[in-house]
This record gives C-alpha cells, structure tokens and sequence, in this order.
C-alpha cells in the first residue's frame, strides 16, 4: 500500500510541471495532493483527485487514471517551488503518503 | 471555519512522554475524526494514527503500537496525542488533522492544525 512520487521535478517559469503518483490502491480510495513550503504547515492544492479547493490558483489540477494520479501545474510560478505530497488511504484505512516530490523552478 | 490550535513546542529527554493538543472550534466536535501526522526534519510525512470520537475508536500505525494513545476530550473539543518512550527518532513536527472517516477509512482533510516541533535531546 505504498504510494510513489518522483524525488524531484524541475521546470521553468510559464511550463506545465506534471507530478505523479502511483500506487495499487489508489482505484479504491481517493487522492489527495499538499504543497508545503519551507516552516510550514502542508496545504491541500487537490481534494478528492480532482477537486481544487477553494483559494486554490485554477493552474493547479489533479487527474486520475488507474493505480496513478497526477497533479498538473499550469503556467508555474516561481511561488510554486515547494514539496508536493500524494496522500490516500491503505486497505487497512490508514493514511499514507508518498515520499514527496521536490519541484524547483529553474 | 475550521480551525485547530496545537499546543506549543516542547523539548523532551530520551524516555520521557510528550502530549500535544489540538483544539478544534468551528463544526460539531463528535461528528469528525481526528488524525495525527509527523515529520522529522527533512524528512516527509508520517500517519500517526486517528481517533473516531462517535466510535470511540482509535487506530494506530504498527510501527508506533504501543507508544502513542490519541484520545479527545468533548467537553473541550481538544484531542491528544502521548507519545511514550522518546528517542532522539521522534524529534518531528507533529500535526494534528481534522477528517471524516467513512468506509472503513479515514478521507484526507485540509484542515490541520499549525504544527507542534518536539525534540528529543539528552
């Protein structure tokens, strides 16, 4: 029941960041995607796989399709360089996470 | 509004206990589950455990079992989390969250709590 995520994803000012996350259990529970910036609390960017939670820039997407979901960045923005976690649930109910991806903007 | 108070940071000696609250105001208190999240610096984030208040449920990572009780208190809409036995391993920020459990698991939440940093040091 372990969720995996790229270590780190780098793109430029204005390009589409794509982060993955795969995992077996994911068909069955939904996911969820947090942004968490240096000393700060995580912040959930993605509800539900593809839900985008109120005050939430519309260039942030989630999608799914199988054992994978991914959160899209649209036109990133140098504010958008932070930790992006995948989070769903085990067949045991718990939470779980993926080990978190780095994205950087050159 | 949601909101969830941590209590503040503490420092703690190898094979002490910590208890962290989180008070939760805005919502029917009973009606959500709490769960419980840790970081360690620089690494990513760790489930702790939850707690169904209506159930009187509590669930616990394995690999915590035996160290960590998460319990509420109604009357104050506060959750806690007691974490036995510290090691120098368990010097995290430690995150409380506020969710719905359904299905036999527990949804994800964007609301949690700002955060408590505890540290294990002799």
């Amino acid at each position: 029941d372990e969720l995996t995520q790229p270590p780190s994803v780098s793109v430029s000012p204005g390009q589409t960041a794509r982060i993955p996350c795969s995992g077996d259990a994911l068909p069955k529970f939904y996911a969820y995607w947090f942004q968490q910036k240096p000393g700060q609390a995580p912040v959930l960017v993605i509800n539900k796989d593809t839900e985008r939670p109120s005050g939430i820039p519309e260039r942030f997407s989630g999608s799914s399709s199988g054992t994978t979901v991914t959160l899209t960045i649209s036109g990133v923005q140098a504010e958008d360089e932070a930790d992006y976690y995948c989070q769903s649930a085990d067949n045991s109910g718990a939470w779980v996470f993926g080990g978190g991806t780095k994205l950087t903007v050159l | 509004q949601v909101q969830l108070v941590q209590s503040g940071a503490e420092v703690k000696k190898p094979g002490s206990s910590v208890k962290v609250s989180c008070k939760a105001s805005g919502g029917t208190f009973i009606n959500y589950a709490i769960c419980w999240v840790r970081q360690a610096p620089g690494q990513g984030l760790e489930w702790m455990g939850g707690i169904i208040p209506v159930l009187g449920r509590a669930d616990y990572v394995q690999k915590l079992q035996g160290r960590v009780t998460i319990t509420t208190d109604a009357s104050t809409t506060t959750a806690y989390m007691e974490l036995s036995n510290l090691r120098s391993e368990d010097t995290a920020v430690y995150y409380c969250a506020r969710t719905t459990w359904e299905g036999g698991h527990y949804y994800g939440s964007g609301d949690w709590g700002q955060g408590t940093p505890v540290t294990v040091s002799s």
